[in-house]
Order: C-alpha cells, then sequence, then structure tokens
C-alpha cells in the first residue's frame, strides 16, 4: 500500500528553524516526484514546490523561492521541507504529495498534512 | 505565469442534481489540467487527470472535459458525501485554481 506519512503538528516561534518530513512507503521511492503544497488557514491550495527523489532535483514555486528549502534523503525514503527563519504568516497546512507516472502530472497520493503554527 | 481561475466560487445542489464547474487558463495548456477534491480536515484526492481521465476508484459519476484554456468538470447524479470544496490544477506548472465548494440543499 502506497503511503506517505508526515512529520506530526509543529508549534513555533517567529525566526526559529523548522524541517518537517514525509516518509514514503509502498513503492519504488525514487522512481517519483514529490511535491509540496501550502494550505493557509481556511483558503485554497497553493504550490509549492518539487524535488526528484532520485537525484534531488529541486523547482521551487517563484514565490517561495529563497522562502524555503526542499530536500530529500532517499537512504530513507523521506523528504523535507524546510525554513530558516518562520514567520507567522508561515502557520499553514503543510501537504506532500507524489506525482504519479500514469496520472499525466496529476498528484496521486498525499501525506495527512503537518499544521505549522508559527506565533510569538 | 499561468492563471487559473474557476466559477462558481460556490455551489449549493439537491442529491442526484447535475452539477458543473468551470476552469479557466490563462493560456493555453493543452490537456495538462487535473481536479482535485478536498473534504474539510482530509487531505485532496485525484480525481481526473489530462483532463478527461478518471483515476482509479473515482466514481463514475464524476467526469471532466476540455482542453486549451477550457475545462469543466460534472458531477452527473450529485450524492452527500460529494459536498467538498473541487480544485483545478495546471499540471506543468502546477498553480492551483481558487476551488469551488459544493454544497448540498
Amino acid at each position: 500500500e502506497v503511503q506517505l506519512v508526515q512529520s506530526g503538528a509543529e508549534v513555533k516561534k517567529p525566526g526559529e528553524s523548522l524541517k518537517i518530513s514525509c516518509k514514503g512507503s509502498g513503492y519504488s521511492f525514487t522512481s517519483y516526484w514529490i511535491g509540496w503544497v501550502r494550505q493557509m488557514p481556511g483558503k485554497g491550495l497553493e504550490w509549492m514546490g518539487i524535488i526528484y527523489t532520485d537525484d534531488s532535483d529541486a523547482r521551487l514555486s517563484p514565490f517561495f523561492q529563497g522562502q524555503v528549502t526542499i530536500s530529500v534523503d532517499k537512504s530513507i525514503n523521506t523528504a523535507y521541507l524546510q525554513w530558516s527563519s518562520l514567520k507567522t504568516s508561515d502557520t499553514a497546512m503543510y501537504y506532500c504529495a507524489r506525482q504519479g507516472i500514469t496520472t499525466a502530472g496529476g498528484l496521486d497520493y498525499w501525506g495527512q498534512g503537518t499544521l505549522v503554527t508559527v506565533s510569538s | 505565469d499561468i492563471q487559473m481561475t474557476q466559477s462558481p466560487s460556490s455551489v449549493s445542489a439537491s442529491v442526484g442534481d447535475r452539477v458543473t464547474i468551470t476552469c479557466r487558463a490563462s493560456q493555453g495548456v493543452g490537456s495538462w489540467l487535473v481536479w482535485y477534491q478536498q473534504k474539510p480536515g482530509k487531505a485532496p484526492n485525484l480525481l481526473i487527470y489530462a483532463a478527461s481521465n478518471l483515476q482509479r476508484g473515482v466514481p463514475s459519476r464524476f467526469s471532466g472535459s476540455g482542453s486549451g484554456t477550457d475545462f469543466t468538470l460534472t458531477i452527473s447524479s450529485l450524492q452527500p458525501e460529494d459536498s467538498a470544496t473541487y480544485y483545478c490544477q495546471q499540471a506543468n506548472s502546477f498553480t492551483f485554481g481558487p476551488g469551488t465548494k459544493v454544497d448540498i440543499k
């Protein structure tokens, strides 16, 4: 069974750093791209970026460039999203998702989401 | 940058009704268009890929059509469990539409 399991909810202060994770199982991890999606409270889905898990080729949305880093450790089938200095506006649910091979770019499996709360 | 718009922003319909949601791209995207369903508190779920292909396990009452700049998602006979927000996404730039909330009357 294909699964993406994300790390747990985080509460942080502005200026702190954070790295959240997304562990894939039940499929050949390095054959797929993993994307990250932000959903601010009560709002829609926002595309953040995507990374190829075999060679760490990462592509960030222009809006998020310089704001976050995406990475992968293929030895443990895990992708990461990290911030060096959080802002209160980073408060959101963050989803990882696998880009399917047969779904013409569609994201066919999603993690359960990681809620990040940034507050002083 | 490709911009995606959706209409309506919300719709309320009765069980059994036919519901149509429109997604428009700011420039031609061929058939590189995906639809997702998101229920409250849950991750999105892939419904349709390549504009008109039904993802495995998705009920056949869902269908997609269109190419170029104009796309539609149709629910042929609305069911109570279809109450959700629906998003289109351009599958090359990954840009999402703003979403359409579907409620049951």
